[in-house]
C-alpha cells in the first residue's frame, strides 16, 4: 500500500471549516483513499474514501486532486466533539482489507 | 455504537497471570482483527482472521494467543506478559472481500491493558 504524508498537528475554530491534507504521491490506479478518525482513548472510526472523485457524506467531504497524488479531507463545521486524530489511508479494498495506520493529524477544535 | 464489543474494557494483570480478551461483532461480517495501540504510536495490526482462518500473524510474540471459534468471535489469551505489552488492544471487523474498494472496519472501544 502507498504511502501517506500528513501534518502532525492542526487547529481549527468551533464552526469553521476544518481541512486536513494528505500527501499519497506513490498511490496506485487501484488504490482508494480512506479516512479514519480516532477520538481518546476510543477505536477508531471510518469518515470516507474515494477513489478519483470528490466524495460527500453526513461526516465530511473529500477531495482528491486529479492526479490523485494529494488527498483533502473537510469537516463543514467543526465542533468540539471533532477534536480527534484523523488518519489518511491508503488501500487497495476488495480482498485487501489490511488497513495501515500511520500517525495521523491531532486536530484540536478550540471553543 | 459500532456493533462490534470487547469485554473487559480494563484489565490489570501480574506478568504470570493467564487471563483473555474478548471480542464479538453484530454486523455478520466475515474479517475480524487485532491491533495493539501502545503510548504515543500509531495502531500496530497483529493477527487477521477470514472466515475463522488465521490469514496474518505480524511477527507477534507467541505470549499472545489469538482464537477465533467462529466469524462473531474473536479471542486474545495472555499469558507471561511483559510490562511493555501494557496498551489499548483493539478489535476489529470487516466485510472480507468488499467490492467497490468499500473496506469500512468497525472497531470496538478496545481493552486498556496494564501489565504489572
Amino acid at each position: 500500500d502507498a504511502k501517506t504524508t500528513q501534518p502532525t498537528s492542526m487547529d481549527c475554530a468551533e464552526g469553521r471549516a476544518a481541512n486536513l491534507p494528505c500527501n499519497h504521491s506513490t498511490i496506485s490506479g487501484n488504490e482508494y483513499v480512506y479516512w479514519y478518525r480516532q477520538i481518546h482513548s476510543q477505536g477508531p472510526q471510518y469518515i470516507i474514501h474515494g477513489l478519483k472523485n470528490n466524495e460527500t457524506n453526513e461526516m465530511a467531504s473529500l477531495i482528491i486532486t486529479e492526479d490523485r497524488k494529494s488527498s483533502t479531507l473537510i469537516l463543514p463545521h467543526a465542533t468540539l466533539r471533532d477534536t480527534a486524530v484523523y488518519y489518511c489511508i491508503v488501500n487497495s479494498g476488495g480482498s485487501n482489507y489490511k488497513l495501515t495506520f500511520g500517525k495521523g493529524t491531532l486536530l484540536t477544535v478550540n471553543p | 455504537e459500532t456493533g462490534v464489543t470487547q469485554t473487559p474494557r480494563h484489565l490489570v494483570m501480574g506478568m504470570t497471570n493467564k487471563k483473555s480478551l474478548k471480542c464479538e461483532q453484530h454486523l455478520g461480517h466475515n474479517a475480524m482483527y487485532w491491533y495493539k495501540q501502545s503510548a504515543k504510536k500509531p495502531l500496530e495490526l497483529m493477527f487477521v482472521y477470514n472466515f475463522k482462518e488465521q490469514t496474518e500473524n505480524n511477527s507477534v510474540p507467541s505470549r499472545f494467543s489469538p482464537e477465533c471459534p467462529n466469524s462473531s468471535h474473536l479471542f486474545l489469551h495472555l499469558h507471561t506478559l511483559q510490562p511493555e505489552d501494557s496498551a489499548l488492544y483493539l478489535c476489529a471487523s470487516s466485510q472480507s472481500k468488499a467490492g467497490g474498494g468499500r473496506n469500512e472496519q468497525f472497531f470496538g472501544p478496545g481493552t486498556r491493558l496494564t501489565v504489572l
